[in-house]
This record gives C-alpha cells, structure tokens and sequence, in this order.
C-alpha cells in the first residue's frame, strides 16, 4: 500500500518559515492534500490539489510537490499555527485514502 | 454553514459491537461521499470506511474489512458505521465527514470510542 512519510516534529520562531515535507513514492503523479489539526479539535483541510486554498485559508499557507515529496509551507508563522499537519493523498490502484505519518509544528 | 454531528461512541467490551451515527446539515447530502475517519490515542489520522453518494461505491480499510459496515440514509442525511467484533486497538476518536473522490473537506468533532474490558 502507498505510504506517505513525515517528519515527526518541526520548530520554528515566530515570523519565520516553517517546511513541512510529506514523501512518497512518485507523489507527484497523484493530488496532495494538507490539514492541520489543533489540539482536541478536527483536522482542517488548508490546502487541496496540490496548491490551493480553501475559502477561509490565510494566503501564508500554501503547497508544493515536485518528484518524491510533498511541501506545506507555512509564512510568517504565529502562534496560532501551532498544531499537526498531515498529508494526504488518494491511492487508486487501491480505492484507498492515505495519511502521512503527521508533523506537529511547535513555535519558538 | 456544513455541520456534521457525530454521536453513538462509549466503551464496549473486547468483541462487542457498536453503532456510530453522523447527522449532516447544511448542504445537499445526498450529492457527496461521506467517509469515517479515526484516530487513536495520542495517533495519526487513519481513515476507516467510505461510501458514494448513491451507496454504488464502498470501500473499507484493510483493518476494518470485515468487521466495520457503512451506510447512509439520504432521507434523513445521516451516514452510520455498525462495528462489530472490536478490538482494543479500535479504540479512538471516529470521525464523520464530508468526502470527494479524492480527500475530505468537512470534518465533524468526533465521538470517542473505548473497547476495554
């Protein structure tokens, strides 16, 4: 089955920017999407198809994918992004939905 | 606004059976997919079960297969998920939503299921 690989945790200071990568064999080939999910809530789609925004969604995020991996990348960061980001992907050699391994994301 | 409510979790006994509901409001439920979604303690997303929008398509996954049966009902905009034979490593948070072919754009809050004896 397809595996979707994440760093298990990533910092970053107030103001920088945080890189989440998401690898997996060929991604590139498939859609990516990205959710955060805060403490004792939902998960949050904040980017879909690879690159876009849900209505709502801060311009800071946003999605990349080139060869084996998957990027969410967070601008300007503020202690309101502290939360996990997965991935994830459609896997239709299986008619399965895939998560990435999650990433929390800590603020200095 | 979408809203997605999700009820029936609690603690069940090793091999006992539980039915999860999941009441949607909103939108029109019956032109999408819906999908449950779960999450052990301390754990990453696992997604569990799917159903098409018309029930041509239902797809679980490997850990479930069996065990776990989706439904919908289009009437009352509920999607439901009957587990049976549980297992303690079912225990997590299940979550409803709202699906595409290829990912889930609303999510409900999640009721919490214990299998412990």
């Amino acid at each position: 089955s397809f595996v979707l690989t994440q760093p298990p945790s990533v910092s970053v200071a107030p103001g920088q920017t945080a890189r989440i990568t998401c690898g997996g064999n060929n991604i590139e080939t498939k859609s990516v999407y990205w959710y955060q999910q805060k403490p004792g809530q939902a998960p949050v789609l904040v980017v879909y198809d690879d690159s876009d925004r849900p209505s709502g969604i801060r311009e800071r995020f946003s999605g990349s994918v080139s060869g084996n991996t998957a990027t969410l990348t967070i601008s300007r960061v503020e202690a309101g992004d502290e939360a996990d980001y997965y991935c994830q992907v459609w896997d239709s050699s299986s008619d399965h939905y895939v998560f990435g391994t999650g990433t929390g994301v800590t603020v200095l | 606004q979408v809203q997605l409510v999700e009820s029936g979790g609690g603690l069940v006994k090793p091999g006992g059976s539980l039915r999860l509901s999941c009441a949607a409001s909103g939108f029109t439920f019956s032109d999408y997919y819906m999908a449950w979604i779960r999450q052990a303690p301390g754990k990453g997303l696992e997604w569990v079960a799917y159903i098409s929008s018309s029930n041509n398509f239902i797809y679980y996954a490997d850990s479930v297969k069996g065990r776990f049966t989706v439904s919908r009902d289009n009437a009352e905009n509920s999607v439901y998920l009957q587990m049976t034979s549980l297992r303690a490593e079912d225990t997590a948070v299940y979550f409803c939503a709202r699906a595409t072919v290829t990912y889930f754009d609303f999510w409900g809050q999640g009721t919490l299921v214990t299998v412990s004896s």
